[in-house]
């Protein structure tokens, strides 16, 4: 089993459609959360960072469930900037150490 | 702006040959940075942690002789692939974050190997 996993897609919206992607991590001593975007063959770039309490970044809403071990990414009202692959990504231990891992993402295409 | 920089952005060589890549954190000291690699469609797969002043720590199968990591100071570390063949042609990022905060990523070589 993958220490992080996701749905690769892709999601095919349409603009304004309202988009949701979960990610299953396998480590129950996960500390640290993150959501980074990946254009193609660009590096990531995070996106944003996910909190226990869920956490809201304009059109973005991150969320984690550790008793499920899965964290959510919601895009509400999809813009043709937002296609790109979005990787869930997950640090064992505490955020003080740059160790991610890292799922092997999941590609939205948002069409016109 | 940019506070990880990487150079090369790409690279094409000759089988049997090293590069090197440099990974530079700007305007900060990175006592630890990170070498991942990511294979089409595939997802980014760590190698090593790169410490300054001491030797790198390497993921279990990556092999460090090939792989040379070198951390001369708080700003730099440098990835050199020797002796490199086409299964080692990939897209290589580093990686570093400030005392608190996110990592910060490079903007990545991608290596052609002939």
């Amino acid at each position: 089993r993958k220490e992080v996993e996701q749905d690769p897609g892709p999601f095919n919206v349409p603009e304004g459609a309202t988009v949701a992607f979960n990610c299953t991590y396998s480590n129950s001593a996960s500390q640290s959360f993150f959501w980074y975007r990946q254009d193609c063959r660009k590096e990531p770039k995070l996106l944003m960072s996910v909190y226990s309490s869920g956490n809201e970044d304009g059109r973005f809403t991150a969320q984690l469930n550790r008793a499920s071990q899965y964290i959510s990414l919601l895009i509400r009202d999809s813009k043709l900037s937002d296609s790109a692959t979005y990787l869930c990504v997950v640090s064992p231990l505490s955020s003080n150490t740059g160790k991610l891992i890292f799922g092997q993402g999941t590609t939205l295409q948002v069409k016109p | 702006g940019a506070v990880v920089s990487q150079h090369p952005s790409r690279v094409i060589c000759k089988s049997g040959t090293s590069v090197k890549i440099e990974c530079r954190s700007l305007d900060f000291q990175a006592t630890t940075m990170f070498w991942y690699r990511q294979f089409p469609k595939q997802s980014l797969m760590l190698m090593a942690t790169s410490n300054e002043g001491s030797k790198a720590t390497y993921e279990q199968g990556v092999e460090k002789d090939k792989f040379l990591i070198n951390h001369a100071s708080l700003t730099l570390s440098t990835l050199t692939v020797t002796s490199a063949h086409p299964e080692d042609s990939s897209f290589y990022i580093c990686s570093a974050r400030m005392v608190i905060g996110p990592l910060h990523f490079g903007n990545g070589t991608r290596l052609t190997v002939t």
